[in-house]
Formats: structure tokens, C-alpha cells, sequence
């Protein structure tokens, strides 16, 4: 099995920070990647797919980057509807996995 | 626009079964693989099954192997998750999601274990 690793698990920021989310697979899966974001009580939302790819209608400052086994979720100017928590999930093989989450939290 | 709606959730005792369902509109139904996810209570996703577009290929995670299958009906675009000598620890939100990158979710549904 695949395993995701995110860092960090939680983080303090404030609005208008540049904010990094790293997740790490155990073994290489090209770009097969997306990133999701969760607010409390409702179901996750696809922000990133194919590792770099922004779905549509959400805001370009999300961007997604990497390859292989090194991937980066970043928010180049943190706003106040991005206080959520945020899961990397690798699609290449299964058992799918998720990364253990990021909690972005206000400063 | 595309739906999945669960239901079936509740409190059910350790030991005993319980059926979701996923009711899928919007999209052609039996051009996708379909998955479940949990979420205990406070704690982060867990892929819980797939199955695919073709309804025969299946796979599971090994915390419900054995126990929990999956299905689908494509007359009825709905996914179902009968669960089997459920535990306190399926405990969770369940959600349903269309694959392509798991682009939708439904709302999710409670399963609650507990005697």
C-alpha cells in the first residue's frame, strides 16, 4: 500500500500569508494526486487534481505542484474563507490513501 | 447537475448490519467507478471501497475486508454499502464520491456502533 504522508498537521496563519502543505507517497506516483478541502460538517471539495491541475470556480491563488513522490499544496495569500482543513489522497493505486490532514487555523 | 444523496445511516449495536445507499443523478451512471469514504468523529478521511464502472471489479480497505461489501444498481443509479459485524469502530460519517478524481461528494450519512 501507498502511504501519504502531510505535513504539517496543523498550522496558524494569518489572512494574507502565503501558505505551504506538503505531502510525501512512500513510493512514486507520477502526478496522480489531488488535494481536497474540508469545512467542519460538510463533505470534502476537490480543489487540485492531476497534482497541478485547479478545478474549475476555485480561486487561482490555490496551486498545486510536484511529481514522483514529492507534492505541494500552496495558498499564495491566505483568505478568510480558506480556514479549513486540507487532505492530499493519492489515485494511483489502491487501496486509495489519504494524507493525514492540515488544519489551517487563524493567528 | 450532478447528485449522490446517501442514506441509511443510524445507530446500530456491535455485531449487528447495516445498508447504505448512494443515490446518483446528472451523470451517466455506469460511466464511473463509485467509492466510499469515512470519517470518524473528529478525526481525518479514510477510503473505505470502489467499485468499478463495470460493477465486477472491487476493492476494499483491509479494516473492512471481509466484513463490508459494496454494490451497485445500475437501473436504479444507486451504490449500496451493506456492512456487516459493524464495530465500534466504524463509527463515521460515510460518504459516497464519483471517481474522475473524486470531483463529487454526497453530504454524507452517520453510522453510529454502539450497544
Amino acid at each position: 500500500d501507498i502511504q501519504m504522508t502531510q505535513s504539517p498537521s496543523s498550522l496558524s496563519a494569518s489572512v494574507g500569508d502565503r501558505v505551504t502543505i506538503t505531502c510525501r507517497a512512500s513510493q512514486g506516483i507520477t502526478n496522480d494526486l489531488g488535494w481536497y478541502q474540508q469545512k467542519p460538517g460538510k463533505a470534502p471539495k476537490r480543489l487540485i487534481y492531476a497534482a497541478s491541475s485547479l478545478q474549475s470556480g476555485v480561486p487561482s491563488r490555490f496551486s498545486g505542484s510536484g511529481s514522483g513522490t514529492e507534492f505541494t499544496l500552496t495558498i499564495s495569500s491566505l483568505q478568510p474563507e480558506d480556514f479549513a482543513t486540507y487532505y492530499c489522497l493519492q489515485h494511483k493505486s489502491y487501496p486509495r490513501t489519504f494524507g493525514q490532514g492540515t488544519k489551517v487555523e487563524i493567528k | 447537475q450532478v447528485q449522490l444523496v446517501e442514506s441509511g445511516g443510524g445507530v446500530v449495536q456491535p455485531g449487528r448490519s447495516l445498508r447504505l445507499s448512494c443515490a446518483a443523478s446528472g451523470f451517466t451512471f455506469s460511466n464511473y467507478a463509485l467509492h466510499w469514504v469515512r470519517q470518524a468523529p473528529g478525526k481525518g478521511l479514510e477510503w473505505v471501497a470502489v467499485v468499478l464502472y463495470d460493477g465486477i471489479n472491487k476493492y476494499y480497505a483491509d479494516s473492512v475486508k471481509g466484513r463490508f461489501t459494496i454494490s451497485r444498481d445500475t437501473s436504479e443509479n444507486t451504490l449500496y454499502l451493506q456492512m456487516d459485524s459493524l464495530r465500534p469502530e466504524d463509527t463515521a460519517v460515510y460518504y459516497c464520491a464519483r471517481d474522475n478524481w473524486f470531483d463529487y461528494w454526497g453530504q454524507g450519512t452517520l453510522v453510529t456502533v454502539s450497544s
